[in-house]
């Protein structure tokens, strides 16, 4: 079964500091694996996106990762500014179908 | 560049009514998904329309229907509707052509069922 975990599933950290979010997948075969911040009320906006062959890629403060042969990604956020404080989504994509598998996200919570 | 539009952005009904919700894609999208989202919960693929026709469905009643139009935007229609039908509903759109990439979300509309 097709199916995306993400941990934790909350997380709590102070202004400035670093946090590292887990993405753990079975869909096979894998197309490819977006990270969304979606904002409470709106709707998820695109971080990244990497297929394959990629092992990172970065936006800004964002910095994903992906290792295919464990089926796991990672997002990484730098110096962490209120404005991050939002829900995460790992979604994967699995070569010809039209779904997106979604995980049920990490709450960030940034303090100051 | 127009992003995804929604509308409403949040409604009331009243259980046992009737709702329409809209999309109009991106600019440049034909395919159009809709999903819904719980409170604290991932979204949930509802249905995908491309050349007017439902392609994919996800695991949800026949209360559940919709509609593509030939301008590509897209209505979701719920019947009879039930307590637990109260979520955000996200519509999402991308290009048949490029089905994993430049899947473009909308700010999505509020449904609260009471």
């Amino acid at each position: 079964k097709n199916q995306v975990e993400q941990s934790p599933q909350s997380l709590i950290i102070l202004e400035g500091k670093n946090c590292t979010l887990q993405c753990n997948y079975t869909v096979s075969p894998f197309s490819n694996l977006r990270w969304y911040k979606q904002d409470t009320g709106r709707g998820p906006v695109s971080l990244t996106i990497m297929t394959f062959s990629e092992n990172t890629k970065s936006n800004g403060r964002y910095t994903a990762t992906l290792d295919a042969d464990t089926k796991q990604s990672s997002l990484h956020i730098t110096a962490s500014q209120l404005s991050d404080s939002a829900s995460y989504i790992c979604v994967v994509s699995a070569t010809g179908t039209y779904k997106y598998i979604f995980g049920t996200g990490t709450r960030l919570k940034v303090l100051a | 560049d127009a992003g995804v539009t929604q509308s409403p952005t949040h409604l009331i009904k009243t259980r046992g009514q009737q709702v329409t919700l809209r999309c109009s894609p991106k600019s440049g999208h034909d395919t159009v998904s809709w999903y819904q989202q719980a409170l604290g919960q991932g979204p949930q693929f509802i249905f995908q329309y491309y050349e007017e026709e439902e392609r994919q469905r996800g695991n949800f009643p026949d209360r559940f229907s919709g509609h593509q139009f030939p301008n590509y935007s897209s209505e979701l229609n719920v019947n009879a509707l039930l307590l637990g039908d109260s979520a955000l509903y996200l519509c999402a759109s991308s290009l048949a052509l490029q089905p994993t990439w430049g899947y473009t979300f909308g700010s999505g509309t509020r449904l609260t069922v009471v």
